[in-house]
């Protein structure tokens, strides 16, 4: 079946450090793909997406470009601020599946100033 | 626009016992899911509904049930509740299926 394989934290970083956070898929047809961020006590929040090959999904300086090739669908931001810890979450919505989200484990960010 | 909004965001029951969540999307949204998020398990989709109707089910047992009313509210519920039924459950709105989801901050519901 369709999965999400997100590397395992926690991730430990200086403020200013760049981040990547790896993210893989397996999936059949053409999934959509999202980073969610949970931050303590709160819901999850969509960061971004993108729907089809090599698009790149960009918000809050956070990037993620959908690599069919490589079925990945990595996050990554320039320079990280102590404002950024949180947990999170790679996810696919296969098509066929109408909006099921399938997740990832989540990743645990932690930036220290 | 108000965001999704879920009632009770805590609660407290005891193994047996049933529960009822509830759920009030983005306005204009018609499509509701529900989460469980444990530590073990991560995030795991429980149904979706859109137009009052179940588009979609996870693989959970037959005790955990939802509905959607005319005004796209929803309501999940949990029978016969177990020690593992503990859990965050999320609720997620979309301008209809297929799109993407915008969650509620959930309601800590904990079995004891």
């Amino acid at each position: 079946g369709d999965s999400v394989t997100q590397m395992e934290g926690p991730v430990t970083l200086s403020e200013e450090a760049f981040l990547t956070i790896n993210c893989t898929y397996t999936a059949t047809g053409y999934p959509s793909l999202f980073w969610y961020v949970q931050y303590p006590g709160e819901g999850l929040q969509l960061l971004l997406k993108a729907t089809k090959a090599d698009d790149k999904g960009s918000n809050k300086g956070f990037e993620a470009t959908y690599r069919k090739e490589t079925t990945s669908f990595h996050l990554e931001k320039g320079s990280v601020q102590v404002s950024d810890s949180a947990v999170y979450f790679c996810a696919l919505s296969a098509s066929q599946a109408g909006t099921a989200l399938i997740f990832g484990k989540g990743t645990t960010l932690s930036v220290s100033s | 626009k108000a965001g999704v909004t879920q009632t009770p965001r805590y609660l407290i029951k005891t193994r047996g016992q049933q529960v009822t969540l509830s759920c009030s999307p983005i306005s204009g949204h018609r499509s509701v899911s529900w989460y469980q998020q444990t530590p073990g398990q991560g995030l795991q989709f429980l149904f979706e509904y859109f137009s009052e109707t179940q588009r979609n089910k996870g693989n959970f047992p037959g005790r955990f049930s939802g509905r959607q009313f005319s005004n796209s509210r929803s309501e999940m519920n949990v029978s016969t509740l177990e020690l593992g039924d503990s859990a965050l459950y999320l609720c997620a709105s979309s301008p209809r299926t297929g799109y993407e989801q915008y969650f509620g901050p959930g309601t800590r519901l904990t079995v004891t």
